[in-house]
């Protein structure tokens, strides 16, 4: 089974540009969930989408927005971008029932943001 | 606020035994899970616990005990593919999908 795939790997923006990153979750997975990583933050929460719906969202500006599609790939968006923005971001699907060992978080390798 | 709180840094030689101990304090919580991050990849899945108790999976155990709100992971018969960061991470309600996690440990094998 393929896993959690994300693109593009890197990518520099400048800013007050946006940019566009994608997932595409593993098949049959109706949960994404997208988490931010910075050496001083961690990972931090973004949002979830289930079901082409947020289901859950994290404390972050509205400048971060996303959505999913009927066959489950997401893409996130960044608006106005900040230097405070570079991060690596990370996506991971899951089958998107309760918590637990049985509906485990499965993630991608990550886009790597820098901005200049 | 949420906050989950992992030692930085841990050294441990090959063949012994490890523990790294989380505390949490989060408005909610439904169970604990561990994942294991080597460096420039992804965050792998390790173990969870939503009981009280011991969850062994081969070399990896895990702890937990709510009343506490603490938990461990255990690492036995250390390699040294095993240096990596190690993060706990929080479920705080029922829905899988939103995962608040500890800043890592990062730990170190040596021969």
């Amino acid at each position: 089974k393929a896993g959690v795939t994300q693109t593009p790997r890197y990518l520099i923006k400048t800013r007050g540009q946006q940019v566009t990153l994608s997932c595409s979750p593993i098949s049959g997975h109706r949960s994404v969930s997208w988490y931010q990583q910075t050496p001083g933050q961690g990972l931090q929460f973004l949002f979830e989408y289930f079901s082409e719906t947020q289901r859950n969202k994290g404390n972050f500006p509205g400048r971060f927005s996303g959505r999913q599609f009927s066959n489950s790939r997401s893409e996130m968006n960044v608006s106005t971008l900040e230097l405070g923005d570079s991060a690596l971001y990370l996506c991971a699907s899951s089958l998107g029932g309760l918590a637990g060992r049985t509906d485990t978080q499965y993630f991608g390798p990550g886009t790597r943001l820098t901005v200049l | 606020g949420q906050s989950l709180e992992q030692p930085s840094e841990v050294t441990a030689v090959e063949g012994a035994i490890v523990q790294i101990n989380c505390t949490y304090q989060t408005s909610g919580f439904y169970g604990l899970s561990w994942y294991q991050q080597h460096d420039g990849g992804a965050p792998t899945f390790l173990s969870y616990n939503g009981l009280d108790g011991l969850e062994e999976t081969g070399r990896f155990s895990s702890f937990l005990s709510r009343s506490d709100s603490y938990g461990y992971l255990l690492l036995q018969e250390l390699q040294m593919k095993d240096s990596a960061s190690y993060f706990c991470a929080v479920n705080r309600d029922n829905q899988g999908g939103k995962l608040i996690f500890g800043q890592g440990t990062e730990l170190s094998v040596k021969p």
